[in-house]
């Protein structure tokens, strides 16, 4: 089956420096990736969709200069939070899909700490 | 615009017994409509899924969800819980795979011995 890898699992960084996370979808090619963030105890909320090649499209109230994100190539969308504070604490997940081929598979997400 | 309602924030059920989780949507065209779990700290894993045909879907782990289109629901329901099945459910609602979700509040599952 279709399988999107997110890396890193866990990431600790200290106020002010940036983390790049990547997801990449491991046996499809995904023409669109979306990027969720999740506060706990809280559901989904979706910052952007990126598809392959294109700028990413950012949802109303996203800061597309804090929130980076790439979609460079078919298996590989990045997602880079820059000058992190604590308030950027959370839990991101991504997912993909391949337009046509129902295939939307997410991955098991990134929880970000910033100290 | 697309909005999707899960009445009960948390559920506790006592292992063995039924269970049925509450989704309501809003959807202006006929929605994909699909139940997510969530174990705690890990990303999200597709119950089932429901596009057009049958309104009653079969999932994994011995969940289904019956379409109401009168009643614009979705409900997951499943008939003897098991501890495993403690976790977050989310019940989404999508035009379709190529476009992004919106998703429920969710309802925290607790089981007990």
């Amino acid at each position: 089956g279709a399988v999107v890898s997110q890396h890193p699992s866990r990431v600790i960084c200290k106020s002010g420096t940036s983390v790049k996370i990547e997801c990449r979808s491991l046996d499809f090619q995904a023409t669109t990736m979306f990027w969720y963030r999740q506060f706990p105890k809280q559901s989904l909320m979706l910052m952007a969709t990126s598809n392959e090649g294109s700028k990413a499209t950012y949802e109303q109230g996203v800061e597309k200069d804090k929130f980076l994100i790439n979609h460079a190539s078919l298996t590989l969308s990045t997602l880079t939070v820059t000058s992190a504070h604590p308030e950027d604490s959370s839990f991101y997940i991504c997912s993909a899909t391949l337009t046509g081929a129902n295939v939307l598979t997410f991955g098991a997400g990134s929880r970000l700490t910033v100290l | 615009a697309q909005s999707v309602t899960q009445p009960d924030i948390h559920i506790t059920v006592s292992e063995g017994a039924s269970l049925e989780l509450r989704c309501n949507y809003s959807y202006g065209a006929t929605p994909y409509l699909f139940w997510y779990v969530q174990s705690p700290g890990q990303g999200l894993q597709l119950l089932l899924k429901y596009f057009s045909g049958d309104t009653l879907v079969q999932g994994i782990k011995g969940f289904e969800a019956e379409f109401k289109r009168s009643q614009s629901s979705f409900n997951l329901r499943k008939p003897s819980v098991h501890w495993s099945d403690a976790a977050e459910y989310f019940c989404a609602v999508g035009a379709d795979y190529g476009q992004n979700f919106v998703f429920g509040p969710g309802t925290r599952l607790s089981v007990l011995p």
